[in-house]
């Protein structure tokens, strides 16, 4: 069975400051990888996706993701936080074809001023 | 477009009510799934569907039914609702791109049972 990992239930970091949040899964197979963002009361946006090719891959808001086969990873990264990008991340894994998610249990990034 | 829409927004029930949890989407999206998000748990898959007349048990079926009559809608319906139905619940639509899926959420239903 597949599954998803976030080993951080929350993350500070100082507005600036590089940014990481961990992912690792256990799949079989050739997994897809996602990120999503949740936002207060809101609902989930798409952040990014690995499906195949460059295991660096660059998404919205300035978030980017690095896909690390042989580590089972897959961290979401940002160069400089900002205090708006406080929110909810949840890491989620698919198949091909397959039209659902697996989720992480969710980390919540806490960006102080 | 409207994308993903659910309604109602917030529902409270007393224990063993029934009612349907609505969604729909207008960007003709073959597949759908129901959501639930709980704290610590994050998202978990309830049931799901790849097409009209067409739907199948996720991680946590149980107590719950779901039905797709048509493309846009897909509704999930609480048979007889309990304490541990508490939760948020999240309608998502998708279509296959690059060999994935593009998922689209609706805002949420954050249902309490009393």
């Amino acid at each position: 069975a597949q599954s998803v990992a976030q080993p951080e239930d929350q993350v500070n970091v100082a507005e600036g400051n590089p940014l990481t949040v961990k992912c690792t899964y256990s799949v079989s197979g050739n997994p897809y990888l996602f990120w999503y963002v949740q936002y207060p009361n809101r609902g989930l946006q798409f952040l990014l996706k690995y499906i195949t090719g460059d295991n660096l891959v660059k998404g919205s808001y300035g978030f980017e993701a690095e896909f690390n086969k042989s580590q089972t990873s897959f961290h979401l990264k940002k160069p400089s936080a900002l205090v708006s990008d406080s929110a909810l991340y949840f890491c989620a894994v698919s198949f091909s074809g397959y039209s659902t998610l697996t989720f992480g249990k969710g980390t919540m990034l806490l960006v102080s001023p | 477009n409207a994308g993903v829409t659910q309604t109602p927004k917030f529902q409270v029930l007393k224990t063993g009510q029934s009612m349907t949890l609505q969604c729909a989407q207008d960007m003709n999206h073959e597949y759908m799934s129901w959501y639930r998000q709980d704290p610590g748990m994050g998202l978990r898959l309830i049931h799901y569907s790849v097409g009209a007349g067409i739907t199948d048990q996720g991680e946590v079926p149980n107590g719950y039914n779901v039905s797709r009559s048509t493309t846009e809608d897909f509704p999930l319906r609480l048979l007889s609702a309990a304490p541990s139905q508490t939760s948020v619940y999240f309608c998502a639509s998708s279509y296959r791109a690059s060999g994935s899926y593009e998922q689209y959420f609706g805002p949420g239903t954050r249902l309490t049972v009393t």
